[in-house]
């Protein structure tokens, strides 16, 4: 299993571009995340789905947008890119159960906005 | 949002020392998890907890679930220059607006002198 993928690894974007961030798992898990790091911040949870077609907001949702159109695959779109969404996205996932918040989470995608 | 409070904030040890790091709430968890970042990379999954005063260990890494429900412990013993990297402690509210979603302390940063 290649586990939680995100692509691309790097981005730098100009204000107001959108872009999508990509993220994939292989393992069947129902739970995917997004979140944000910032130095001294930890992570923050950007959106969340618990399934296919179900998606709610975190702590930090404003910005972005998400979508979960099949199990594997839980993209986020920033619509316009600000500086103040420079920063550390990760994305997560989880099984549900017991296990339900023990997260895998993918290496990484570095954003730059300028 | 909902704080996590974590320290230290940053450790420097030499080789062989036993570190202790903690995470306090003002509220009730019913889930506490471990992570490890290391450079350029996503967390990784050290320790989960789901009971209160329960202790587990992951090899030379002990955590605890405290009694409170409001802090959770994490020790490494006879530290190695590999234990260098970034740590998280995570928790899931028992209740309220969070329910469901992970909170992330802000992190200690472990440095390990040879």
């Amino acid at each position: 299993n290649a586990g939680v993928t995100q692509t691309p690894k790097f981005q730098v974007l100009k204000t107001g571009q959108s872009m999508t961030l990509q993220c994939a798992q292989d393992m069947n898990h129902e739970y995917m995340s997004w979140y944000r790091q910032d130095p001294g911040m930890g992570l923050r949870l950007i959106h969340y789905s618990v399934g296919a077609g179900i998606t709610d907001q975190g702590e930090v949702p404003n910005g972005y947008n998400v979508s979960r159109s099949t199990t594997e695959d839980f993209p986020l779109r920033l619509l316009s890119a600000a500086p103040s969404q420079t920063s550390v996205y990760f994305c997560a996932s989880s099984p549900t159960g017991t296990g339900a918040y023990e997260q895998y989470f993918g290496p990484g995608t570095r954003l730059t906005v300028t | 949002g909902q704080q996590l409070n974590q320290s230290p904030q940053s450790m420097f040890i030499q080789e062989g020392e036993d570190v202790s790091m903690n995470c306090t709430s003002s509220s009730i968890f019913n889930t506490w998890l471990w992570y490890k970042q290391e450079p350029g990379e996503g967390p990784v999954l050290l320790i989960a907890l789901y009971k209160a005063g329960e202790l587990t260990s992951n090899g030379r890494l002990t955590a605890q679930f405290g009694i409170t429900r409001k802090d959770s412990f994490l020790n490494i013993s006879a530290s190695i220059p590999s234990d260098v990297g970034i740590y998280f402690c995570a928790g899931q509210l028992e209740r309220g607006t969070s329910y469901g979603k992970l909170t992330f302390g802000q992190g200690t940063i472990l440095t390990v002198h040879p």
